[in-house]
C-alpha cells in the first residue's frame, strides 16, 4: 500500500475563497483522523471517523470547516470561507480498528491563507 | 482531558551519544502510547507503539519504555547519528475514543 496519500501538498489561497482537502487512507482501515499542526497549538485533531461515520468532531473550530467520508478510501476536509488564521498543516491519518493499533499519516497539506 | 507534554523541547547532541526524550501525560487511564518522528515540512513516521500492558519496546537503537502509573514515557536513542535530526512526537491514545493526544515534540540536532 502507498500509505496515506494527501493532497493537494501545498494551497496557497487569498482569504474568503473555499478550500479543500482530500485525503485517501490506507484500504482496509477503519479509522480517519483529521489533525492540524501549527506552531502554536502543535497537533490538534478536528474530527475522527469510523467506517465513513463522523464520531467526534469537537475539535472543528468553527462552522467554516466541514468533513465528508463519502466512501472508505476518500474524504475531504473544507473551509469557507477560509481567513489567514487557518494557515496550517492539516494532516489526515488511518488506523485499524482497536485499542492497540498504530495510526499511520500523511505528508500533510501545507495551507497558507493570504 | 488529557495532556501531553515533552522535554526538552529541544536537543544538541554530538553524534554517537546516547540519549533520552521524555514524555509525560496527566491521566494514566491510557491504552497506549506511540513514538513518532517528524521530519521537516514531512509527515510523521511511527517509530513504536508500547501497549498500556507493556513496560517497553525495542527497535533498533531505539528503545521506548513505559510507567503508566507515573504517567510517563522515555524514548531512548542509543548511539545517535546525524540522521536522526527530527522532531520527536509522544502520542497516548486512552479511553476517551480512538484518537491520539500529542505531545509538543522534542527537536533533535545530532552534530557530525
Amino acid at each position: 500500500d502507498a500509505g496515506v496519500i494527501q493532497s493537494p501538498r501545498h494551497e496557497v489561497t487569498e482569504m474568503g475563497q473555499e478550500v479543500t482537502l482530500r485525503c485517501k487512507p490506507i484500504s482496509g482501515h477503519d479509522y480517519l483522523f483529521w489533525y492540524r499542526q501549527t506552531m502554536m497549538r502543535g497537533l490538534e485533531l478536528l474530527i475522527y471517523f469510523n467506517n465513513n461515520v463522523p464520531i467526534d468532531d469537537s475539535g472543528m473550530p468553527e462552522d467554516r470547516f466541514s468533513a465528508k467520508m463519502p466512501n472508505a478510501s476518500f474524504s475531504t476536509l473544507k473551509i469557507q470561507p477560509s481567513e489567514p488564521r487557518d494557515s496550517a498543516v492539516y494532516f489526515c491519518a488511518s488506523s485499524f480498528i482497536g485499542l492497540n493499533t498504530e495510526a499511520f499519516f500523511g505528508q500533510g497539506t501545507r495551507l497558507t491563507v493570504v | 482531558k488529557q495532556e501531553v507534554t515533552q522535554i526538552p523541547a529541544a536537543l544538541s547532541v554530538p553524534e554517537g551519544e546516547n540519549l533520552v526524550l521524555n514524555c509525560s501525560f496527566t491521566d494514566s487511564a491510557i491504552y497506549n502510547l506511540q513514538w513518532f518522528r517528524q521530519d521537516p515540512g514531512k509527515g510523521l513516521t511511527s517509530l513504536l507503539l508500547i501497549q498500556s500492558s507493556q513496560r517497553e519496546q525495542t527497535s533498533g537503537r531505539l528503545n521506548a519504555s513505559l510507567d503508566k502509573s507515573s504517567g510517563r514515557s522515555t524514548l531512548y536513542i542509543a548511539a545517535s547519528q546525524p540522521g536522526d535530526s527530527a522532531t520527536y512526537l509522544c502520542a497516548v491514545k486512552g479511553n476517551y475514543g480512538q484518537n491520539f493526544v500529542f505531545g509538543p515534540g522534542t527537536r533533535l540536532s545530532v552534530l557530525p
